[in-house]
């Protein structure tokens, strides 16, 4: 059965620091791996997706990479804001295509001023 | 285009009320889903649908049932609430068979449920 693990399970960072976020998964036969956000109260907002024959990808301040030998994917967010403030969670997909998300219970983190 | 949406927002019922979550996506996507959100546990999956007429059943089915009679649409019906069923509701839907950012799940905003 897939487990999936985030590391730390909250974080506080002062504005302008980059930072990592970690994942790690139990079972490497994945079909792809993605990462949300989720602000208090909302619902959760795709940021990156990245399939299983992919190492990385980016949009804007966010790269996220996948390793999946090791079961690791790290989420790297530079030059932090406080509008960054959120729980971000990272979810893995097994192959198949009915199969289903599995997702790690997130870090809330918080940018301060 | 709206994407993934939920009604209601926030609901309260007693115990042995039954009540249906409604979802609804724009997208013509494949495959919906119910998950439900609780402290310290991450997301679980309820219940599934890879198209009309088509649901199968996730992790934490029991207590549950869904329906898919068009690709829009895809109730929850809770038959009798227990206070256990306490919880956040989302609806997701993607792409069936895609590659690349298709693969994208989309999620609705979520219904706050509490049952007394």
């Amino acid at each position: 059965k897939q487990e999936v693990t985030q590391i730390p399970a909250a974080l506080s960072v002062p504005e302008g620091e980059n930072l990592v976020l970690n994942c790690s998964f139990t079972d490497s036969a994945i079909y792809n791996l993605q990462w949300f956000r989720q602000d208090p109260g909302k619902g959760l907002t795709s940021l990156l997706l990245i399939q299983s024959s992919q190492r990385e990808q980016t949009s804007g301040r966010l790269n996220a990479s996948l390793d999946k030998s090791s079961g690791r994917s790290t989420l790297y967010i530079a030059a932090s804001q406080p509008g960054d403030s959120a729980t971000y969670l990272c979810a893995v997909r097994q192959d198949g295509t009915a199969s289903k998300l599995t997702f790690g219970t997130g870090t809330r983190l918080q940018v301060t001023l | 285009n709206a994407g993934v949406t939920q009604t209601p927002k926030f609901q309260v019922l007693k115990t042995g009320q039954s009540m249906t979550l409604q979802c609804a996506q724009d997208m013509n996507h494949e495959y919906m889903s119910w998950y439900r959100q609780d402290p310290g546990m991450g997301l679980r999956l309820i219940h599934y649908s890879v198209g009309a007429g088509i649901t199968d059943q996730g992790e934490v089915p029991n207590g549950y049932n869904v329906s898919r009679s068009t690709t829009e649409d895809f109730p929850l019906r809770l038959l009798s609430a227990a206070p256990s069923q306490t919880s956040v509701y989302f609806c997701a839907s993607r792409r069936l068979r895609a590659g690349g950012r298709s693969d994208t799940q989309y999620f609705g905003p979520g219904t706050r449920l509490t049952v007394l």
